[in-house]
């Protein structure tokens, strides 16, 4: 069975950086591109970024572009999310899921319970 | 970047047939997904590639995509299927996913 579990959430001042972790388990972990999508309080979905299999290819949302990296270690079965330069429109449940496959593109069919970020002084 | 149009609610009776439309430029050329999230829970895919429903996903699911508007159906509706529907293609131009605005579904 799939697994996904998000951890780092927490609240952190305007101008402040976090790490956001994701533990993958259930599946071959460095077979599949993996993504971090958001979700702003009582609104939509925001995709933010995505790493490819072997890590070699990342994107970012324009929103994000500068401030957010994304890395993975698949000796681990881990993703990572390093938030720099943290404002409050950042603030959002952050979601981290399991693409259909190797190809950065297609479906995202399998999403963790997301961990909270809240930008606030 | 690649923008994706979708009606804020949608109500209709139970038994009835709920369609919920995403509209974007030439969209019938892209693969549309659709996901499914309850309140407080997770998105959930319901649709990919256009048509096709994940392991689990009940028959009276489908989808639809020509033009310039892809379309999630759901016949026979529940009261558990009540909940927000988001659309989601693959940005040629920006290289990336990026998802509808959600459709709050109501079930009379």
């Amino acid at each position: 069975e799939v697994q996904i579990v998000e951890s780092g959430g927490a609240v952190v001042k305007p101008g402040g950086s976090l790490r956001l972790s994701c533990a993958a388990s259930g599946f071959i972990f460095d077979d599949y591109t993996m993504h971090w999508v958001r979700q702003f309080p009582g609104k939509g979905l925001e995709w933010v970024s995505l790493i490819s299999w072997n890590g070699d290819g990342t994107r970012y949302a324009d929103s994000v572009k500068g401030r957010f990296t994304i890395s993975r270690d698949n000796g681990k079965n881990f993703v990572y999310l390093q938030m720099t330069g943290l404002n409050t429109e950042d603030t959002a449940l952050y979601y981290c899921a399991k693409g259909f496959s190797s190809s950065i593109r297609g479906s995202i069919p399998h999403w963790g319970q997301g961990t909270l970020v809240t930008v606030s002084s | 970047s690649y923008v994706l149009t979708q009606p804020p609610s949608v109500s209709v009776a139970p038994g009835t047939t709920a369609r919920i439309t995403c509209g974007g430029d030439n969209i019938g050329s892209k693969s549309v997904q659709w996901y499914q999230q309850r309140p407080g829970q997770a998105p959930v895919l319901v649709i990919r590639d256009d048509v096709d429903r994940p392991s689990g996903i009940p028959e009276r699911v489908s989808g639809s995509n020509s033009g310039n508007t892809a379309t999630l159906s759901i016949s026979g509706v529940e009261p558990g299927d009540e909940a927000d529907y988001y659309c989601q293609v693959w940005d040629s131009s920006s290289d990336h996913p990026v998802f509808g605005g959600g459709t709050k579904l109501t079930v009379l």
